[in-house]
Formats: C-alpha cells, structure tokens, sequence
C-alpha cells in the first residue's frame, strides 16, 4: 500500500542553524502539506502546496519556513535561522484532491539546542 | 474561523467496554469535512474516516462507529467492545473550503484501554 515516508526520523540541531525536512508523498497526490505538533499538544497547520505553489499558509510559517518541490516526487520544508522553539514533531501529508484524507508520513522530530 | 472542540482530554476504560469519543465543531461553511485520525503511541498519525457535511449517515467499520449530527454539530466515535490496541490518543478534524481545505484539528482525547 502507497505511503508517505519522510527523512529523516530524527534531526538535532544548534539554534540558527538550517534545515530541510524531507518528504515523499503518495505518488498520484497532487496536493501537500505540512504540519507540526509540539510534544503532547495538538497537531498544527503550518502549509498547503498544490501546482507547484503554496495555496495557504499560517502564522507560524514565517519567513524562515519554505517549501519546495524539486523534482516530481519529493517535497521539502526548509527553516532557517532555527529557533528553540521551532522543536517539534513535523508531520508531511499528502491528499488525491483538496477535499479528500490526507495522508500522513512517520514525521521527522526536529530537536534545536 | 474553523474550531474543533473534544472536551475529553483522557478517558480510561477497561477492556471490552464500549468508549465514545466527543467531538463538537464550529464553521460558518455549509460545505465540509470531517475527519478522525488516531495517533498510537508509535507517532503516526492514522487516517480513519472522512464524512461531509450532507452525509450524515452513520457509519460503522467493524468495531468502529461514527455518529455525525449537525443539528448539534457534532461527530462522535464510539468504540464497541474496546481493546488493548486501541490505546492512543485520537483526533477529530474539520476542513473547509474557505481555507484551502487545510484540517483544523482539535486537543485530541487519550484512551486508554486497560486489561
């Protein structure tokens, strides 16, 4: 059965560094997303993806967060200058059409020191 | 703006006995979407079901039902004759047009089903 895996499953960071969180998404979805759930508190929105741009992002995608598609199978969010609190699980998901179940990866837990 | 309220922050039940789980919604859309996902202690987040608006049949997958009533909006989970298994916490979300369709998740509930 088609998933959608992401790399990788752990990242430790230093505070201001970089990082691009990978992702894999089913391959016939057209639609891809972000999201991130801090430890014990409820999953976040963070972007929606679709035709190559981004159709909506929250308050917490700042302008340190952006996304890319690279290629035709890949999907990326990159943060800059990380931040404390920017510790988080990151979960990628990926939906056939806009109205449809996303599906979600394993997540990445990203650590910042 | 969407919201989605469980009120149950923890439950514990004991093995084989039936469990509902609450979720109350808020949108101002008259079309949308709404969704349970379960998070087993593993992380992963697990696609259950997805009902929109103007369906609001039941519908039961095994020893799994969901019960969707606009007229309080609500769509709740109920779990028959739980196991040890479906210990995790589980989530209620909604998606609307007005917003890309993104999910709006609520606090999640944590059910804890003991031997």
């Amino acid at each position: 059965e088609p998933e959608v895996t992401q790399t990788p499953s752990h990242q430790v960071t230093q505070m201001g560094q970089e990082v691009i969180l990978r992702c894999v998404p089913i391959s016939n979805h057209l639609y891809f997303y972000w999201y991130r759930q801090i430890l014990g508190q409820k999953v976040e929105f963070l972007v929606s993806f679709y035709n190559n741009e981004i159709s909506e992002k929250s308050e917490i995608f700042d302008d340190r967060f952006s996304v890319e598609r690279p290629d035709g199978s890949n999907f990326t969010l990159k943060i800059r200058s990380t931040k404390l609190e920017d510790s988080a699980m990151y979960f990628c998901a990926s939906s056939v059409r806009e109205t449809n179940e996303q599906y979600f990866g394993p997540g990445t837990r990203l650590t910042v020191t | 703006a969407q919201k989605v309220t469980q009120a149950q922050t923890e439950i514990s039940v004991v093995e084989k006995e039936d469990v509902t789980l609450d979720c109350v919604y808020e949108t101002r859309d008259t079309t949308y979407y709404l969704f349970w996902y379960k998070q087993p202690p593993s992380g992963e987040l697990v696609f259950l079901i997805r009902r929109n608006s103007f369906d609001e049949q039941n519908e039961i997958s095994g020893r799994y039902s969901w019960n969707f009533q606009k007229s309080t909006s609500s769509f709740n989970f109920t779990i028959t004759a739980s196991q040890v298994v479906d210990s995790a916490v589980y989530f209620c979300a909604l998606s609307v047009g007005g917003s890309n369709y993104k999910l709006t998740f609520g606090k999640g509930t944590l059910l804890t089903v003991n031997p």
